[in-house]
C-alpha cells in the first residue's frame, strides 16, 4: 500500500512566479491536510480538504495561496506570485477520516525554495 | 487556543541508554489526542505514538513509550535502548477530539527536539 505521495520533492521558482505542490493521498483516504515548516521551525496548519470541498482554511494566507481536492485527481496546494518568505518545506498529510480512529500519515514532503 | 510547547531544543543520549523528552500542551478540552512525530534528515514525518487523552493507560510501542499526565498537561516520550537511527528531530503534536466541522482535524505542532545518539 503506497504512503502518500507528494511532487516534486524540490521545486525552485524565482520571485514572482506561481508554485504548484501536488499531494495523492493514501489508498482508501479521503481527508487530506497541508502543513507548512519553517526553517528551525515545527509545521503549521494551513487547510483541511475533503474531496471537493474545503473543511477549514484558517490557517491559510490570505492571498496568493489557493488548495484544491478534486473528485479525480491529487490535492493541489497553488502559491502565486511567490516571494521569499514563501521559502519552506510543504507537507501533506492524509487520514481516512475525521473521526475518532483518525491519523495523519504524511508524505515526504516539498521543499520550495525561491530565488 | 490551544499550544504545545517542547523546552528542550536539543537532547543527546548514549547509544544503549535511555532518554526522555519532554512535551507540555495547554488547551481546555477534555478530549483530545497527542502524539509524537520523528523527523529524521530525510524530513519524512513519521508517527512514532499517539495517545487518547480519554485513556488512563500510557500507550507503548516497542522501545518507545509515553508518560501521559492529563492533570499537568504533560506528555513525555521515553526512548529505551537508544539506536543511532533514533537521531531525528522529535515533535509532539496535539489534536482535537470535537465533533466533525471546524479545526478538530488539525494538528497542533511543537517547535521541536533534535535528538543525537553517540556511539
Amino acid at each position: 500500500n503506497a504512503g502518500v505521495m507528494q511532487n516534486p520533492r524540490h521545486l525552485v521558482r524565482r520571485r514572482g512566479q506561481e508554485a504548484r505542490l501536488r499531494c495523492s493521498p493514501m489508498k482508501g483516504h479521503s481527508h487530506v491536510y497541508w502543513y507548512r515548516q519553517l526553517p528551525e521551525e515545527g509545521l503549521k496548519f494551513m487547510v483541511y480538504l475533503q474531496k471537493e470541498n474545503i473543511i477549514d482554511e484558517s490557517g491559510m494566507p490570505k492571498e496568493r495561496f489557493s488548495a484544491e481536492f478534486p473528485k479525480e485527481g491529487p490535492s493541489i496546494l497553488r502559491i502565486q506570485q511567490v516571494v521569499r518568505g514563501d521559502s519552506a518545506a510543504y507537507f501533506c498529510a492524509s487520514s481516512v477520516n475525521s473521526g475518532r480512529a483518525d491519523t495523519q500519515y504524511f508524505g515526504p514532503g516539498t521543499r520550495l525554495t525561491v530565488l | 487556543a490551544q499550544t504545545v510547547t517542547q523546552s528542550q531544543p536539543e537532547m543527546s543520549v548514549q547509544e544503549a541508554e535511555t532518554v526522555t523528552l519532554s512535551c507540555t500542551y495547554d488547551t481546555s478540552e477534555s478530549d483530545y489526542y497527542l502524539f509524537w512525530y520523528k523527523q529524521p534528515p530525510s524530513r519524512q514525518m513519521i508517527l512514532v505514538i499517539r495517545q487518547e487523552a480519554y485513556k488512563q493507560q500510557n500507550a507503548t510501542e516497542n522501545r518507545f513509550s509515553v508518560n501521559f499526565q492529563k492533570a499537568a498537561k504533560s506528555f513525555s516520550l521515553k526512548i529505551s535502548d537508544s539506536q543511532l537511527g533514533d537521531a531525528a528531530m522529535y515533535f509532539c503534536a496535539y489534536r482535537s477530539a470535537m465533533g466533525y466541522g471546524g479545526s478538530q482535524g488539525n494538528l497542533i505542532f511543537g517547535k521541536g527536539t533534535k535528538l543525537s545518539v553517540k556511539p
